[in-house]
């Protein structure tokens, strides 16, 4: 079974400044996909990046970016210019590239807090 | 529907009672997956739908939890004789093509 591991349960950083979340996961698998989420106090599930295991170049989505080592199973992700608004809790999630119907069975770790300060 | 409807958004009930949760799913939503969120932790797995077929049931805890999806679209999670323990974010996530879209979830607290 696959497992995704988050060792920091809170982070924080000063608003404009730079912060990396951390994220580990096991598999035995050589397809897969790698997700962080954003779940702000509004309740909602936020997709904030996706990077694909084949893919050796790493995932950009504005001033989100990962920093994918395949070979270290590690898959951390970087907020530039923080913002405010990004304070939320920041799932990390794996999912099988083993394809059909199940694509939407994430494996999910434990959170990381961020807090934006001003 | 526009976007991924679940209700109620809150329910609290006595232990040993049936709760049921619904979701409504984005209409050209095919497939549907349900979660636990229990409080400070990520969510996992339940079980997920594939239009009204449930090809995994893996992620059930026990048998006192049951889902269905009689035509295809809206679902419904359904827990037996409800134990504290079963406290958590329940949430519903649909996905077309593309990637998962999650609900707000429901959030049980059983007292």
């Amino acid at each position: 079974a696959q497992t995704v591991t988050q060792s920091q349960p809170e982070m924080s950083v000063q608003e404009a400044e730079t912060v990396t979340l951390s994220c580990t996961y096991d598999t035995s698998e050589s397809d897969y996909y790698l997700f962080w989420y954003k779940q702000p106090p509004s309740r909602q599930m936020i997709l904030v990046i996706r990077q694909e295991a084949y893919k050796q170049q790493n995932a950009t989505e504005n001033r989100f970016s990962v920093n994918f080592q395949k070979a270290a199973k590690s898959f951390s992700l970087k907020i530039s210019d923080s913002q405010l608004g990004d304070a939320a809790m920041y799932f990390c999630a794996y999912r099988s590239g083993a394809g059909g119907t199940s694509y939407g069975k994430l494996t999910f770790g434990q959170g990381t807090i961020l807090t934006v300060h001003p | 529907g526009a976007g991924v409807s679940q209700s109620p958004r809150y329910k609290v009930t006595k232990r040993g009672q049936d709760v049921t949760l619904r979701c409504d799913p984005i209409s050209s939503h095919a497939t549907l997956y349900w979660y636990q969120q229990a409080l400070g932790q990520g969510p996992e797995f339940l079980t997920y739908f594939n239009y009204e077929a449930q090809p995994d049931k893996s992620g059930l805890p026990s048998d006192r939890f049951s889902a269905e999806r009689p035509e295809g679209s809206i679902s419904t999670l359904t827990i037996q004789r409800t134990e504290q323990r079963d406290s958590a974010m329940y949430r519903c996530a649909s996905r077309g093509t593309g990637e998962l879209f999650f609900g707000e979830g429901s959030r049980l607290t059983v007292l």
